[in-house]
């Protein structure tokens, strides 16, 4: 069954801190990737997606993702987090083939908080 | 540019009885698909529809249903609920464009603040 998984549950940084989220999809395939941040009270927003192309794409706010395709990865990366970075973050997987009817099949999520 | 927007906001509800929840998608957006997010866990794909039509189906029950109208609104319904139903309901929309017989899978998603629906 077409899955993701997002590695970590929490994670606890201080500002400027570097961060890596990984997420990892269960088979190959054409993929398209996204990662989604759902801050405190509000709704889940696009940050980044890979359609193709360049494996390492730019998003909003200083985020960038790495897709691996050898290792089914799309990790996602900050140099230098802040304290407004804290928030979820939702790796998303959309199959063009299969059954999953190319909608979004999400991780768990991964909680980041960020300590001034 | 109004984003999508669901109501109700919050809603209480008892085992047994029947919900609607409602969608309006971005203005120009003609697919609209419903996730169901459980405290701790990602969004779960229910439905998706485009063109009023059904063009995918989650792993869910036929307790739940949905259809979506000419001015691509769209309504979640939910029957005889129970306690697990207990979960934030969100609502996505996105271009849709159709091109050989599937919906264009290069249209991101985008959300609205959902409904928190809570089963006593």
């Amino acid at each position: 069954a077409q899955s993701v998984s997002q590695h970590n549950h929490h994670v606890i940084l201080s500002e400027a801190a570097s961060l890596e989220l990984g997420c990892n999809y269960s088979y190959g395939g054409t993929v398209n990737l996204f990662w989604y941040v759902q801050y405190p009270g509000q709704h889940l927003q696009l940050l980044l997606k890979y359609f193709s192309g360049d494996p390492l794409v730019k998003g909003i706010k200083g985020f960038e993702a790495e897709f691996i395709k050898s290792k089914f990865s799309f990790n996602l990366r900050k140099p230098s987090v802040q304290w407004s970075d804290t928030a979820e973050y939702f790796c998303a997987v959309k199959w063009k083939n299969g059954g999953s009817q190319g909608n979004l099949i999400f991780g768990k999520g991964t909680k980041l908080s960020v300590k001034p | 540019d109004a984003g999508v927007t669901q109501s109700p906001t919050h809603l209480i509800k008892t085992r047994g009885q029947h919900v609607t929840l409602r969608c309006s998608p971005i203005s120009g957006h003609k697919s609209v698909s419903w996730y169901q997010q459980v405290l701790g866990q990602g969004p779960q794909f229910i439905f998706q529809y485009y063109e009023k039509e059904e063009r995918g189906r989650g792993n869910f029950p036929d307790r739940f249903s949905a259809r979506q109208f000419p001015n691509y609104s769209s309504e979640l319904n939910v029957n005889a609920l129970l306690l697990g139903d207990s979960a934030l309901y969100l609502c996505a929309s996105s271009l849709g464009v159709l091109g050989g017989g599937a919906l264009d899978s290069n249209q991101p998603q985008h959300f609205g603040d959902g409904t928190r629906l809570s089963i006593l």
